[in-house]
């Protein structure tokens, strides 16, 4: 079983739609969590991080169950250029390095 | 200000060869690390440097694959005798120090041929 786990998609969305993402952990032991975005051949960003109260910026909301070892991102009025495969990641306490998915791949359509 | 550098960009090798990939982080980051990304699959962790020593080198592959930090800052990846398996893009990423947001540079794109 992988550590991190998300449906790789692709998710094709409307212009404008809300779409939301999950992806659960197995490490009991994870300490912090992010969303990182990726576009086609570029290297991986940060695009927030989660905390356990949950947390907003603009049209992204995330939120982290420790309960169920499950973080979601939704997306609200999507745009265009949302277009990304969006990269769950953990990182476990006592650890530095940062445990990925695979990745959702989202398409925003016209 | 600069992001992390990597280079080369692209690097073509046959089977067998010595190839070195280098970095180059965010000036004044003393964290460093190393990352392989196979298409379809999300980065995964190789090395970290914190300074000049190799803190975790917990995801290196084998013993063919080897990283120095020689002086702190610029690292270098070394892979020897490489096989078709190792074709991948070769992530590096520096934060400010530890549990400090991640920042990648660009990548190598390796093709073992």
């Amino acid at each position: 079983r992988k550590e991190v786990e998300q449906d790789p998609g692709p998710f094709n969305v409307p212009e404008g739609a809300t779409v939301a993402f999950n992806c659960t952990y197995s490490n009991s032991a994870s300490q912090s969590f992010f969303w990182y975005r990726q576009d086609c051949r570029k290297e991986p960003k940060l695009l927030m991080s989660v905390y356990s109260s949950g947390n907003e910026d603009g049209r992204f909301t995330a939120q982290l169950n420790r309960a169920s070892q499950y973080i979601s991102l939704l997306i609200r009025d999507s745009k265009l250029s949302d277009s990304a495969t969006y990269l769950c990641v953990v990182r476990v306490f006592g650890n530095e390095k940062l445990t990925f998915g695979t990745g959702t791949r989202l398409t925003i359509i016209p | 200000g600069a992001g992390v550098s990597q280079t080369p960009s692209n690097k073509v090798t046959e089977k067998g060869k010595y190839v070195e990939l280098r970095c180059d982080p965010i000036s004044g980051h003393t964290a460093l690390y190393w990352y392989r990304q196979s298409l379809g699959q999300g980065p995964e962790f190789l090395i970290y440097f914190q300074g000049t020593g190799a803190a975790d080198d917990s995801g290196l592959p084998n013993d063919r694959f080897f990283a120095v930090r020689p002086e702190g800052s610029v690292s270098t990846l070394k892979i020897q005798r490489t096989e078709r398996g190792d074709s991948a893009v070769y992530l590096c990423a520096s934060s400010q120090g530890t549990k400090e947001t991640q920042y990648f540079g660009p990548g190598t794109r390796l093709l073992v041929l």
